[in-house]
């Protein structure tokens, strides 16, 4: 069955510093894979997607994420965190027709 | 563009009562949008698939006859939560995907809707 598991449920960094959220899926066929970033109370916001080619992604506000097919992974990263990215993340999967979505992960961001 | 909107974003019902959250493409006709419910600190659960002119797709365990979906025309889906009890407290989010652009699960989603049963 398809899923995404997104392992680390809080991470805390330090403004300035490098990001990098995991994600790992599960899906017998090539995956369209996508970032999600959701702030309090507020709907979804597409950071960036990957359907084929060029395995490093960009996205919008700094972010890039990295299609590894051996290891079944789309990890985001970003290598200097602003305050203003503290928020929920989400990595997900399309299959049959859905999106599958991992667990999310909470980013806090210490001055 | 792609811009996804939902009405009201914050709604309290009392219990027993039916409530009905609209989600509407703004700038895009959408042949299918989905409707998620989200508890605090969760991820999102697919509801429901809501295809225009047709019956809404459930998922396994969501009530049909107490969350009504209805897709009416290319830009308007509603989602009425009928006979509303506190369970059903949460945050309702839509998504949207465009007409035309296949099997390609870019989903485009709505900033959500509040709801509160007391």
């Amino acid at each position: 069955a398809q899923s995404v598991t997104q392992p680390d449920i809080h991470i805390t960094v330090s403004e300035g510093a490098s990001l990098e959220l995991r994600c790992n899926y599960s899906y017998g066929a090539t995956p369209y894979l996508f970032w999600y970033v959701q702030s309090p109370g507020q709907g979804l916001q597409l950071l960036l997607k990957y359907f084929s080619g060029d395995t490093l992604v960009q996205g919008i506000k700094g972010f890039e994420a990295e299609f590894k097919r051996s290891q079944s992974s789309f990890n985001l990263r970003k290598p200097s965190v602003h305050w203003s990215d503290a928020a929920e993340y989400f990595c997900a999967v399309g299959a049959r027709g859905k999106l599958i979505f991992g667990q999310g992960t909470e980013l806090s961001v210490k001055p | 563009g792609a811009v996804v909107s939902q009405h009201p974003s914050r709604v309290i019902c009392k219990s027993g009562t039916s409530v009905k959250i609209e989600c509407r493409s703004l700038d895009f006709q959408a042949t299918t949008m989905f409707w998620y419910r989200q508890f605090p600190k969760q991820s999102l659960m697919l509801m429901a698939t809501s295809n225009e002119g047709s019956k809404a797709t459930y998922e396994q365990g969501v009530e049909k006859d107490k969350f009504l979906i209805n897709h009416a025309s290319l830009t308007l889906s509603t989602l009425t939560v009928t006979s509303a009890h506190p369970e059903d407290s949460s945050f309702y989010i839509c998504s949207a995907i465009k007409s035309g652009q296949g099997a390609s699960y870019e989903q485009y989603f709505g900033p959500g809707t509040r709801l509160t049963v007391t």
